[in-house]
């Protein structure tokens, strides 16, 4: 299927702001979600965003889409140590069910003191 | 939100058994639930789409007789692996959602397997 990709690692000071990007390939994508993966636990929602919408913001977290460049991005505002985590995008392609999501690799995410 | 409930959080089985993972919406009905799989460092994939009452849709690769999904009710879905080896040792997770409009996947806390 399509890929979707993200850097692999971030490495940002406390109190910095995070950029995690993703490109994805698929222009058919309705919903493009962020979540985040804390060691051995699963997968936490933080957001997501509508195709047609080009910025998203929920207190520290915004999403920005650029749909023709098929690129999505997550900036963290005042990046905390309970912020390191791994955080995927993913896409749902609503090809034949809602929540059908095909993930990137994950970026790690490490807040330094 | 609604809530999806994991069971067990982890498992250690001997090569050659079969274990059941179990899905649960515990105050939705989830009308699609999926399962995915994830090797350390990795990222999640897809193994199968289960809807409630019909045969679950596998992903390619993925081997139906090995990865056995029931999904009997609309709270409910399982996992069973069956004849455990050491390479299916890996995280599974669970995600369910609502068709018949936009429905974000709720997913569960995720099952670790180690077959020993």
């Amino acid at each position: 299927g399509e890929d979707v990709e993200q850097s692999l690692f971030l490495s940002v000071r406390e109190g910095d702001s995070s950029v995690i990007n993703c490109t994805y390939t698929d222009s058919s994508s309705t919903y493009l979600y962020w979540y985040k993966q804390e060691p051995g636990a699963g997968l936490q929602l933080l957001t997501y965003i509508f195709s047609n919408m080009d910025m998203k913001q929920d207190q520290r977290l915004t999403v920005l889409l650029n749909k023709k460049d098929k690129h999505l991005s997550l900036r963290i505002a005042d990046t905390q140590t309970g912020d390191s985590a791994i955080y995927f995008c993913a896409e749902d392609r609503a090809t034949d069910s809602w929540g059908k999501l095909q993930f990137g690799a994950g970026t790690q995410v490490v807040v330094t003191p | 939100g609604a809530v999806v409930s994991q069971h067990p959080s982890r498992v250690i089985c001997k090569s050659g058994t079969s274990v059941k993972i179990e899905c649960r919406s515990l105050d939705f009905q989830a009308t699609t639930m999926f399962w995915y799989r994830q090797f350390p460092k990795q990222s999640l994939m897809l193994m199968a789409t289960s809807n409630e009452g019909s045969k679950a849709t596998y992903e390619q690769g993925v081997e139906k007789d090995k990865f056995l999904i029931n999904h009997a009710s609309l709270t409910l879905s399982t996992l069973t692996v069956t004849s455990a080896h050491p390479e299916d040792s890996s995280f599974y997770i669970c995600s369910a959602s609502i068709q018949g409009g936009f429905s974000e996947a709720f997913f569960g806390q995720g099952t670790r397997l180690t077959v020993v």
